[in-house]
């Protein structure tokens, strides 16, 4: 069975650091592009970072130098390494499969896990 | 970077009816590169469309894509009680993935 299931959330005070890990069922974490999308209380999807197949990774703005993605394929799990933590990044926290075909099509994030939240606050 | 901007906010539709949802980019795209997911209150999103108008596995035919360029439109053909929810348009690159604001659909 595909599955994914995170964990790894929790209260946190700000400039804390926090680690998400994201344990993956039926299918190979190294294989795939591997993306971390966040939801703040009330809003809506916000992408957060994405690994690839080979290893690259991208951030968006707000995270850039204060989150890294990252994988264990012994594990088959990926994780996020939060670190600086601020309010703003309050929110539930979730990975997917982002599915990309040679780079020149885009077949979507197809599979979900549950989420995990953090609530950053003193 | 691409800006996605979803209209209505807010849709109030009664079962039975059709739903139209707008996705506009602030600049031409892809149709490859263009998702749109369905996401219930305290459940994790769920794709439905990818490559503009193709239906992710498992998705009934009453939901359809179209569009192209910077316009794109997520069509829900005959409302059922289950569809009312939040909708998300997203666009892919290569080093960055976007989402629009969101559209709900709720009932009238």
């Amino acid at each position: 069975e595909v599955q994914l299931v995170e964990s790894g959330g929790g209260l946190i005070q700000p400039g804390g650091s926090l680690s998400l890990s994201c344990v993956v069922s039926g299918f190979s974490v190294s294989s795939n592009y591997m993306s971390w999308v966040r939801q703040a209380p009330g809003k809506g999807l916000e992408w957060v970072a994405v690994i690839y197949s080979g290893g690259s990774t991208y951030y968006t703005d707000s995270v850039r130098g204060r989150f890294t993605i990252s994988r264990d394929n012994s594990k088959n799990t990926l994780y996020l390494q939060m670190s600086g933590l601020r309010a703003e990044d309050t929110a539930v926290y979730y990975c997917a499969r982002d599915q990309v075909r040679n780079l020149d099509y885009y077949f979507g994030m197809d599979v979900w896990g549950q989420g995990t939240t953090v609530a950053v606050s003193s | 970077e691409i800006v996605l901007t979803q209209s209505p906010v807010t849709l109030s539709m009664s079962p039975g009816e059709r739903a139209t949802l707008s996705c506009r980019a602030s600049q031409s795209l892809s149709s490859t590169y263009l998702a749109w997911y369905q996401q219930k209150p305290g459940q994790a999103p769920r794709l439905l469309i990818h490559g503009a108008s193709y239906r992710a596995t498992g998705i009934p035919d009453r939901f359809s894509g179209s569009g192209s360029g910077t316009d794109f439109t997520l069509t829900i053909s005959r409302l059922e009680p289950e569809d009312f929810a939040v909708y998300y348009c997203q666009h892919y690159s290569s080093s960055l993935r976007t989402f629009g604001q969101g559209t709900k659909v709720d009932i009238k």
